[in-house]
């Protein structure tokens, strides 16, 4: 199975800052990555495919690159309702596997 | 909109059985391959299972081969997971979600199981 490592773990943040999290596969995945946003009590929410292809309705502050093994997410100027868990996911190979999560926090 | 609603989850005992539903609408659910996620309380998310559009391919982590069965009923615009032998590690909110150009697109509210005696 490959393996998905995020970090950090968690990140403490305030509003207007830049945020970037990291994502390392196992193995090479090529550009199989995808990137969630899931806030407390409530379903993830797609916010990244293909490592950098941006979601409609998702804001312009969201990015993503990266390929092979190595991926980031960056949030150019969090806002409020940004805080939350993020979470990485590849989909190079079964069974599809997820990053163990990086919960945003406010500072 | 899309919509997916998952039904069926509840306490059920160590070795137990239960069936989940998801209702979909929207889009077109004969059309697109169907997953089951999941996310123990407190925990991470975890791939369960896919299925193709017309239910010919279906895929599992290893966990729970042998033991879940993922199906559809495209007539109804339903997904289902009919889960046994069921575990103390099963215990989870399950999620279904629409798995399109390799991502898990959208994604109901989620039915919690708790496996407990």
């Amino acid at each position: 199975d490959i393996q998905m490592t995020q970090s950090p773990s968690s990140v403490s943040a305030s509003v207007g800052d830049r945020v970037t999290i990291t994502c390392r596969a196992s193995q090479g995945i090529g550009s199989w990555l995808a990137w969630y946003q899931q806030k407390p009590g409530k379903a993830p929410n797609l916010l990244i495919s293909a490592a950098s292809s941006l979601q409609s309705a998702v804001p312009s502050r969201f990015s993503g690159s990266g390929s092979g093994t190595d991926f980031t997410l960056t949030i150019s100027s969090l806002q409020p309702e940004d805080f939350a868990t993020y979470y990485c996911q590849q989909a190079n190979s079964f069974p599809y596997t997820f990053g163990q999560g990086t919960k945003l926090e406010i500072k | 909109e899309v919509q997916l609603v998952e039904s069926g989850g509840g306490l059920v005992q160590p070795g137990g059985s239960l069936r989940l539903s998801c209702a979909a609408s929207g889009f077109t659910f004969r059309s697109s391959w169907m997953s089951w996620v999941r996310q123990a309380p407190g925990k991470g998310l975890q791939w369960v299972a896919n299925i193709n559009q017309d239910g010919s391919e279906k895929y599992y982590v290893d966990s729970v081969k042998g033991r879940f069965t993922i199906s559809r009923d495209n007539a109804k615009n339903s997904l289902y997971l009919q889960m046994s032998s069921l575990r103390a590690e099963d215990t989870a909110v399950y999620y279904c979600a629409s798995f399109t150009a390799m991502v898990f697109d959208y994604w109901g509210q989620g039915t919690l199981v708790t496996v407990s005696s």
